[in-house]
């Protein structure tokens, strides 16, 4: 079966300090993709950044970059330089078929000043 | 102008009521999904129009009755809901490209989402 677990439900980080969000997948599709949205308080989910199963070299956006192991089917997702619009859930997703995003739990960023 | 619109933000309705979600997407996108997010549950994908095909999540209470009359307008009917229907409802909106297992690796892009409150 197809699952998503996001280990973390919540986590204090320090303004200006590193973050990593964990995400963990289980597939037997050997094609897929890996989403990380963001969701202010405001209700819309953001996308932050996407990784193929194939893609040869882990994928960044900005302050954003996904630490992609394949083999221990992991997609963290990495904030360089936290600020405190970074305040916010954040949501891993994998592509299944028929249109479906499999989503895991959330985990519930909130940054220090 | 932003990408999704939702409407309206905030909804309280008697479990007798019937009411309409509304969703207009300015992208240009193929597809509209529905998602249902209730407190401490991962998203629920409640249905799909794309390349006029209408995929629905057969968990889904017929007491929700989605319409899309076109590609940039999207519904969801409402009537008799139960108090535990009571959640954010997103909207979002793809590109997708044909294929035999509606698969896309476009992002999604989300409205703001309607609250809704069932008493």
């Amino acid at each position: 079966a197809q699952k998503i677990t996001q280990t973390q439900p919540g986590m204090f980080v320090q303004e200006k300090e590193a973050v990593t969000l964990d995400c963990t997948y289980d597939t037997s599709d050997p094609s897929y993709g890996l989403f990380w949205y963001k969701q202010p308080s405001s209700g819309e989910m953001i996308f932050l950044i996407y990784q193929g199963s194939y893609d040869q070299q882990n994928a960044t956006e900005g302050r954003y970059s996904l630490n992609f192991q394949k083999a221990r089917k992991s997609a963290n997702l990495v904030i360089s330089a936290s600020q405190l619009g970074d305040s916010a859930m954040y949501f891993c997703a994998m592509r299944a078929l028929n249109y479906q995003l499999i989503w895991g739990a959330g985990t519930k960023l909130i940054i220090k000043p | 102008e932003t990408g999704v619109t939702q409407t309206p933000r905030h909804l309280v309705m008697g479990m007798t009521n019937k009411k309409s979600l509304k969703c207009e997407q300015h992208l240009g996108h193929n597809a509209m999904y529905w998602y249902k997010q209730s407190a401490k549950k991962p998203l629920e994908l409640m249905f799909v129009y794309s390349l006029e095909e209408r995929v629905e999540n057969n968990s889904v209470p017929s007491r929700f009755s989605p319409e899309c009359p076109n590609s940039s307008h999207l519904f969801l009917h409402l009537h008799t809901l139960q108090p535990e229907d009571s959640a954010l409802y997103l909207c979002a909106s793809s590109q997708v490209y044909g294929g035999d297992r509606g698969w896309s690796n476009e992002k999604l892009f989300f409205g703001s989402g309607t609250q809704l409150s069932v008493l």
